[in-house]
């Protein structure tokens, strides 16, 4: 079976860019993989920040940008914030009807 | 601005079953495809099941597969969630999510409810 993999945890300082991956343990993610990336505050409900691999959802601050690269789907987060501490998921279409999110990667910045 | 309200979550025993519904609003409902997705705790977030707009095609997450049902009320802006044979590992908060049928991701989110089986 399939696995979407994403990095465990990551930390990184106020104003610095971290680059979060989201992969699969079989093949590779492409376009059809639809990838989209949600962000979430422990206790609140997921907010949505990348559909399609590198379109930003309405109102999310373009220090957030997504794109493909070397076959995984990137969330590329420059200049980080406070804010920014949080948990971070992908989620891939693995096609007829089937959806898998990666286990999140937690991000720290201190 | 898009309204999605889970309900239903509480306490079950294992081997029961619960209804989990969700009440959509501010949008076009019967155009949209539906999706829930659940969070253990502690977890991170594992889709549960499909509807398209007219109520097919439904998938559903090899977990759940034979164990619940989903369906919807285009009349009357719901979604329904039927569990059955519910597991402790079916313990988690279930949120309802609108998804996109352009982009193939779930736009809109519900503030979840909590699903607690126990044995």
């Amino acid at each position: 079976q399939t696995v979407v993999t994403q990095e465990p945890s990551f930390s990184v300082s106020p104003g610095g860019t971290v680059t979060l991956t989201c992969g699969l343990t079989s093949g590779s993610v492409s376009a059809t993989s639809y990838p989209s990336w949600y962000q979430q505050i422990p206790g609140q409900a997921p907010r949505t920040l990348i559909y399609n691999a590198n379109i930003r959802s309405s109102g999310v601050p373009d220090r957030y940008s997504g794109s493909i690269l070397d076959n995984k789907a990137v969330l590329t987060i420059t200049g980080a914030q406070a804010d920014d501490e949080s948990d971070f998921y992908c989620v891939l279409y693995m096609g007829s009807g089937i959806w898998v999110f990666g286990a999140g990667t937690r991000v720290t910045v201190l | 601005e898009v309204q999605l309200v889970e309900s239903g979550g509480t306490l079950v025993q294992s081997g029961g079953s619960l209804s989990l519904s969700c009440a959509a609003s501010q949008f076009n409902f019967r155009g949209y495809s539906m999706s829930w997705i659940r969070q253990a705790p502690g977890k991170g977030l594992e889709w549960v099941s499909y509807i398209g707009s007219s109520g097919s095609p439904i998938y559903y997450a090899d977990s759940v597969k034979g164990r619940f049902t989903l369906s919807r009320d285009n009349a009357k802006n719901s979604l329904n969630l039927q569990m059955n044979s519910l597991r402790d590992d079916d313990t988690a908060v279930y949120y309802c999510a609108r998804r996109s049928d352009y982009y193939l991701y779930f736009d809109n989110w519900g503030p979840g409810t909590l699903v607690t089986v126990s044995s």
